[in-house]
């Protein structure tokens, strides 16, 4: 059980559009989901922590009009990048907290290129 | 000072070697500690969770934390090829929907 899933795995695009990156949680509700970055060599920077039905909390430096957060449902939580630049070429990582418990499980991550 | 502080290695093991990592941190009111693996390009997997102080035990893993001292380690008994990757120490406050405050990771490669 705790599977967290993200998709696309790998999304190559051209500057100035925006991408939309999916986390879902198959086996279990999560009532907090995180969005992390990261880039090579280094540790998972937080970005936000998203509360199902409610506004997402975002972490200092990080843009909230460019990083848009959407946690519709207790497996559902999604980030859109949007005007994206190189500068948002990155590694990025949910996690899923299974409600009742302080765990993370993290999804195996989406490999983002803006061209 | 960082929150959490973890050497980035790299660490390089022959096959069958015990491997020790650690972590140290600074918040004394952090009750859950955690290690997470992640292969490359991959996102992290759940190790081992504890809460407090204490030892744990799974497999060839054991994870240690002395909250006294503010350090918390992972040892790797017999260690293979495929344990190759990095690890990450992990740890929160408690409460779901905590922050998780990570280590920078350190980079271990088990060589045949």
């Amino acid at each position: 059980g705790a599977v967290v899933s993200q998709h696309p795995s790998r999304v190559i695009c051209k500057s100035g559009t925006s991408v939309k990156i999916e986390c879902r949680s198959l086996d279990f509700q999560a009532t907090t989901m995180f969005w992390y970055r990261q880039f090579p060599k280094k540790s998972l920077m937080l970005m936000a922590t998203s509360n199902e039905g409610s506004k997402a909390t975002y972490e200092q430096g990080v843009e909230k009009d460019k990083f848009l957060i959407n946690h519709a449902s207790l497996t559902l939580s999604t980030l859109t990048v949007t005007s994206a630049h190189p500068e948002d070429s990155s590694f990025y990582i949910c996690s899923a907290n299974r409600q009742g418990l302080n765990e993370q499980f993290f999804g195996p991550g989406t490999r983002l290129t803006v061209l | 000072q960082k929150e959490v502080e973890q050497d980035p290695g790299p660490l390089s093991v022959p096959e069958g070697a015990i491997v020790s990592l650690n972590c140290t941190y600074s918040n004394s009111a952090f009750q859950y500690f955690m290690w997470y693996r992640q292969y490359s390009r991959k996102g992290p997997e759940l190790l081992m969770y504890t809460y407090s102080s204490g030892n744990k035990e799974d497999g060839r893993f054991t994870a240690q934390v002395d909250k006294s001292s503010k350090y918390i380690s992972l040892f790797i008994r017999d260690s293979q090829p495929s344990d190759s990757a990095t690890y990450l120490c992990a740890m929160s406050r408690g409460n779901t929907g905590n922050q998780f405050y990570f280590g920078t990771g350190t980079s271990l490669t088990v060589i045949p």
